[in-house]
């Protein structure tokens, strides 16, 4: 079985701070991982996926996530927020398949940017 | 269009009624997800279709819910009997090969 625990449902963050959120997995199975926005009103979009290959991940705008298996963690960080990155934001994992399929979500972490 | 594709984008129904809910993936995507997303959650897997038929089905909370495939293209949800639990915005998702899933913008249920 996997799980996902994304911790705090809602971040504030000034424009210009860092963006971190936080996700915790749990997995049986080498996991896959992902990161998730959606924008209101909008679907799924992907950030970027873990699929052990490098352990730092580089995804889009800006984002990256780092794996560490000894912390069973997959966080999300971003240097520099911008007002276009409110929006809800969720962690996944998989089994070890280059397939989304089956996505076990975390609950997700809303984040407010205030100018 | 160039994503995946849901109808309708609301539907408001009476507890009882049967819905049915719309699909249409990316043009020659092999795969197609249902999830479902309740107030304040992640998305929830429901069903997985490869091709026509379902690979799995493990996700469906009972047998009021049923979904189609009939042709591995357009897929069909539907709810029977709806009860206020049901409501919720159900997404879709397609994928080729490579695996990444591409969601549509959902259809949010609302069950009165």
């Amino acid at each position: 079985a996997q799980s996902v625990t994304q911790l705090g449902s809602h971040v504030s963050v000034s424009e210009g701070a860092l963006v971190l959120l936080r996700c915790n997995y749990s997995s049986s199975v080498p996991p896959y991982l992902f990161w998730y926005v959606q924008y209101p009103n909008q679907g799924l979009q992907l950030l970027l996926k873990y699929t052990s290959a490098a352990t730092l991940v580089k995804g889009i705008n800006g984002f990256e996530a780092e794996f560490k298996k000894s912390e069973t963690s997959f966080h999300l960080t971003k240097p520099s927020a911008h007002m276009s990155d409110a929006a809800e934001y969720f962690c996944a994992v998989s089994g070890p398949s280059a397939a989304g399929n089956k996505l076990t979500f975390g609950g997700g972490t809303r984040v407010l940017v205030k100018p | 269009g160039a994503g995946v594709s849901q109808t309708p984008s609301n539907k408001v129904t009476e507890k009882g009624k049967y819905v049915e809910l719309r699909c249409d993936p990316i043009s020659g995507h092999t795969a197609l997800y249902w999830y479902r997303q309740s107030l304040g959650q992640g998305p929830e897997f429901l069903i997985y279709f490869q091709g026509t038929g379902a690979a799995d089905d493990s996700g469906l909370p009972n047998d009021r819910f049923f979904a189609v495939r009939p042709e591995g293209s357009v897929s069909t949800l539907k709810i029977q009997r709806t009860e206020r639990g049901d409501s919720a915005v159900y997404l879709c998702a397609s994928s080729s090969d490579d695996g990444e899933l591409f969601f549509g913008e959902g259809s949010r249920l609302t069950v009165l």
